[in-house]
């Protein structure tokens, strides 16, 4: 199965300033048949089921605001929050999906300083 | 708009099973694919299965292989995921998650989630 990382697993934010999250995978995301890194980002707020924040590799879902952007390629990854918001605690997970079975990486807590 | 929603909470005694729905509204069915997703209390998020209705034949990650069967009924446009042969270990919360236009297999649409809680 493909091992999925995340750092930090904790990340205590200031409002207004930038924040990143990385990802790793043991293997490369890029798809050789399309081209695409199958690697998406979750943001699981408290009590509530996960959302779909950035689909393959740097796409926003619909109803993610533009201060969310994800990048990098082939093993390494990078969620990025131009300038956090109080609304952006929870736990931040990446999850690939260019094999079976998609495996998730533990998680990155992040919560208000 | 796409919605799922799962069945309520369960209590079960180690040893029997337990039955998850999920109903989907709204966008095709058999198009996308469904997965379950297990949270643990206080723990990640795991991949457990998916099923893309069209084909049927499921996909299980190595770890609930032989113990989860997952399941799809386009008559109603529910998914099922069962577990046997429960333990103390699996008491969680589980989750379906529907793919979108953009890739089946993204986890777009989430449902509510269903606690299942074994003990004896």
């Amino acid at each position: 199965d493909i091992v999925m990382t995340q750092t930090p697993l904790s990340l205590p934010v200031t409002p207004g300033e930038p924040a990143s999250i990385s990802c790793r995978s043991s293997q490369s995301l890029l798809d050789s048949d399309d081209g695409k890194t199958s690697l998406d980002w979750y943001l699981q707020k408290p009590g509530q089921s996960p959302q779909l924040l950035i689909y393959t590799l740097s796409n926003r879902a619909s109803g993610v605001p533009d201060r969310f952007s994800g990048s990098g390629s082939g093993t390494d990854f990078t969620l990025t929050i131009s300038r956090v918001e109080a609304e952006d605690v929870g736990v931040y997970y990446c999850m690939q999906r260019i094999e079976f079975p998609f495996t998730f990486g533990p998680g990155t807590k992040v919560e208000i300083k | 708009q796409v919605q799922l929603v799962q069945s309520g909470a369960e209590v079960k005694k180690p040893g029997s099973s337990v039955k998850v729905s999920c109903k989907a509204s709204g966008g095709s069915f058999i198009t996308y694919g469904i997965s379950w997703v297990r949270q643990a209390p206080g723990q990640g998020l795991v991949w457990m299965g998916g099923i893309l209705p069209v084909f049927g034949t499921p996909k299980y990650a190595q770890k609930f292989q032989g113990r989860v069967t997952i399941t799809a009924d386009e008559s109603t446009n529910t998914a099922y995921m069962e577990v046997s042969s429960l333990r103390s270990e699996d008491t969680a919360v589980y989750y379906c998650a529907r793919g979108n236009e953009k890739h089946v297999w993204i986890l777009d649409h989430w449902g509510q989630g269903t606690l299942v809680t074994v003990s004896s």
